[in-house]
């Protein structure tokens, strides 16, 4: 059973500040790791596919690097805004298509 | 491109009672995933198709559960004689991948259907 630990489990900040959650998997098994955001009643929205080590990705406030040596992602948000409030999962392929998630990181923004 | 339908949203059903999920993908989409989440866990995964055929099962996936997709199109997840265990958010999910098995694609899901077991 391949085990994705994410942290902190949930964050509440205040709007404007900068954040940023870890997400830990077992390098070994390492194929792809996916990153998503999860607003409460809608679908998950994918953030990020992560294949190569060293990898850094950005799309608007939001960044993320990865380490498969050590078997480690982080997720940024520069800036938070409320409505960044979201669970942010991640989620490693291990080389068979399907995706095993980490339990994730629930964000709270107050304005 | 309307991104991936689920149907329906919500479910309350009696113990011992069949139940049956409606999945349509993105157009085009050759695979399709059922994932399950329970209350403080991540989702995880069932099964999944590429185009009508079932090629992976969970253990998670009992004899009570069934899923099918008739011309690689919609999928349909059926719980039979359902148990309070059964409670959950059940997730589909669509990509479109070109290489076998193996896939870094992204996969993209419906808003879930949840069902509550009485």
């Amino acid at each position: 059973i391949l085990n994705v630990e994410q942290s902190p489990q949930s964050l509440h900040v205040q709007e404007g500040d900068s954040t940023n959650f870890t997400c830990s998997f077992p390098s070994s098994n390492f194929y792809a790791l996916h990153w998503y955001r999860w607003e409460t009643a809608k679908s998950p929205e994918a953030l990020f596919v992560m294949t190569l080590n060293g990898d850094e990705k950005k799309k608007g406030r939001i960044s993320a690097t990865l380490n498969t040596k050590e078997g480690y992602s982080y997720l940024y948000i520069k800036g938070s805004q409320p409505e960044d409030s979201a669970t942010y999962l991640c989620a490693l392929n291990s080389g068979y298509s399907t995706l095993t998630f980490g339990k994730g990181t629930m964000l709270l923004v107050s304005p | 491109d309307t991104g991936v339908s689920q149907d329906p949203r919500h479910k309350i059903t009696k113990r011992g009672q069949n139940v049956t999920f409606r999945c349509d993908p993105i157009s085009e989409h050759n695979r399709l995933y059922w994932y399950r989440q329970t209350l403080g866990q991540g989702p995880e995964f069932l099964t999944y198709f590429q185009n009508e055929a079932q090629l992976e099962k969970s253990r998670l996936l009992s004899d009570r559960f069934s899923a099918e997709r008739p011309k690689g199109s919609f999928s349909t997840l059926e719980i039979q004689r359902t148990e309070q265990g059964d409670s959950a958010m059940y997730l589909c999910a669509s990509s479109q991948s070109r290489t076998s098995r193996t896939s870094t694609d992204t996969q993209y899901f419906g808003p879930g259907t949840r069902l509550t077991v009485l």
